[in-house]
């Protein structure tokens, strides 16, 4: 059971580059978020989905795209790469509303 | 706006100490309250998730309580171990925006030898 998997580990791109961080899933949680963790800053939720087809805003969505057209997959689009978002990216699910929410181990993007 | 606090930031102790860590939130409307554990250039696990209506929850030598009408919970962690060496995160959701998680920044513990 692979729980919540995110790839790649680690990336490192230049300004103005796009990419995807993806996120999967094999506990069939309807719940995924993406958050990014920066020093002093603690975790900050990026953009939230509660079900395939249903994606929503979080505190600091500038700069990211989402998508949910499955239960498995929650992908991250950074759309033009700015060193601001150099950070370290997880993803989490949450099977119901007095589940745990579940991490995986994070993506360390470095914009350059 | 949830505002989360742990207090202190950092801790270090000797093997063997029953340790307490602290986190206060500042809006009581909260469905639940989740303890993880953040090793190093690792993922977050969860440890223990107290629901509102509950008062304390336990794992092993772990043991968190919630008051939520004041605002705080506690983990408690008996009889360190330098494998408890970590960082513990506190974090509560509203319910209103499902799952959504607001958290504390963290008390980096070391527990030496």
């Amino acid at each position: 059971n692979a729980g919540v998997t995110q790839t790649p580990k680690f990336q490192v791109l230049k300004t103005g580059q796009s990419m995807t961080l993806q996120c999967a899933q094999d506990m069939n949680h309807e719940y995924m978020s993406w958050y990014r963790q920066d020093p002093g800053m603690g975790l900050r939720l990026i953009h939230y989905s509660v079900g395939a087809g249903i994606t929503d805003q979080g505190e600091v969505p500038n700069g990211y795209n989402v998508s949910r057209s499955t239960t498995e997959d929650f992908p991250l689009r950074l759309l033009s790469a700015a060193p601001s978002q150099t950070s370290v990216y997880f993803c989490a699910t949450k099977g119901g509303v007095h589940q745990p929410q579940h991490f995986g181990d994070g993506t360390r993007l470095s914009i350059l | 706006k949830q505002e989360v606090t742990q207090i202190p930031a950092a801790l270090s102790v000797p093997e063997g100490e029953n340790l307490v860590l602290n986190c206060s939130f500042t809006d009581s409307a909260i469905y639940n309250l989740q303890w993880f554990r953040q090793d190093p250039g690792k993922g977050l696990t969860s440890l223990l998730l107290i629901q509102s209506s509950q008062r304390e929850q336990t794992s092993g030598r772990l043991n968190a309580s919630l008051d939520k009408s004041s605002g705080r919970s506690t983990l408690y962690i008996a009889a360190s171990q330098p494998g408890d060496s970590a960082t513990y995160l506190c974090a509560v959701d509203r319910g209103s925006t499902l799952g959504r998680l607001y958290f504390g920044r963290g008390t980096q513990l070391t527990v030496w030898p």
